[in-house]
């Protein structure tokens, strides 16, 4: 299995407050993206990062904002939740840009009331 | 832009049934083609993948065919089993998207009964 892991798995908070969410990786994968899955829509793409430093948008990015200081470690931070933002989010690396499968972590559930 | 359509479920089966998900897909040029199954609690994970036209991807008893004429790439196993109850996504990865994004179908939950 990835070396990879997603903290916290499980996360209550209300509207308003800031959340980050981590992703770690031990693969020292170059590509890094950020999912959320909610019914109905499969996974939706949020962020990516393509290298320390490097990130851009997916579809879905309003409100998130992301950082990459190192090469293991990607955050997702939400500066405002919202009930909107209720979902399960996925962490996914890759090791080449084409054609290449990318390894998910386990998930964080994240319940803004 | 790219896209994947799956079928919606859920799909309920009795043990030894045949099973058939459909995908299908719109993308520019060729893309690799992909399906990734989620147990319960748990992260996506790959079960098969094909990166041509004609390819077959397999795994586990699980068949899919790159269809380029139909834009298809159906997921077939002969016989299911309980084991098999899970969430089954159809993604693809298009040669001509940024940096290797995936497009996801919206899943289909298949229940398999003893």
């Amino acid at each position: 299995d990835a070396g990879i892991t997603q903290s916290p798995r499980h996360k209550v908070t209300e509207t308003g407050t800031p959340v980050t969410l981590r992703c770690h990786q031990t693969e020292n994968h170059r590509y890094m993206y950020w999912y959320r899955q909610d019914p109905g829509h499969g996974l939706r793409l949020i962020h990516y990062s393509y290298g320390v430093k490097d990130t851009d948008k997916g579809e879905v990015s309003d409100g998130y904002s992301v950082s990459r200081s190192k090469t293991e470690d990607f955050l997702l931070t939400l500066e405002s939740a919202t009930s909107s933002q209720t979902s399960v989010y996925f962490c996914a690396i890759s090791g080449q840009a084409r054609n290449n499968e990318q390894f998910f972590g386990p998930g964080t559930r994240l319940t803004v009331l | 832009g790219d896209s994947v359509t799956q079928m919606e479920g859920p799909v309920t089966l009795s043990e030894e049934a045949f099973l058939t998900i459909n995908c299908t897909y719109t993308a520019t040029g060729y893309p690799s083609l992909f399906w990734y199954v989620q147990y319960p609690g748990e992260g996506l994970q790959l079960l098969l993948k094909a990166t041509k036209a004609d390819d077959k991807g397999s795994n586990k008893g699980f068949e899919a065919t790159y269809r380029k004429e139909t834009t298809s790439f159906h997921l077939e196993k002969g016989s299911v089993q309980v084991s098999d109850s899970a969430v089954y996504f159809c993604a693809l990865s298009s040669r001509g998207s940024t940096l290797g994004r995936l497009y996801f179908g919206r899943g289909t939950q298949l229940t398999v009964w003893p």
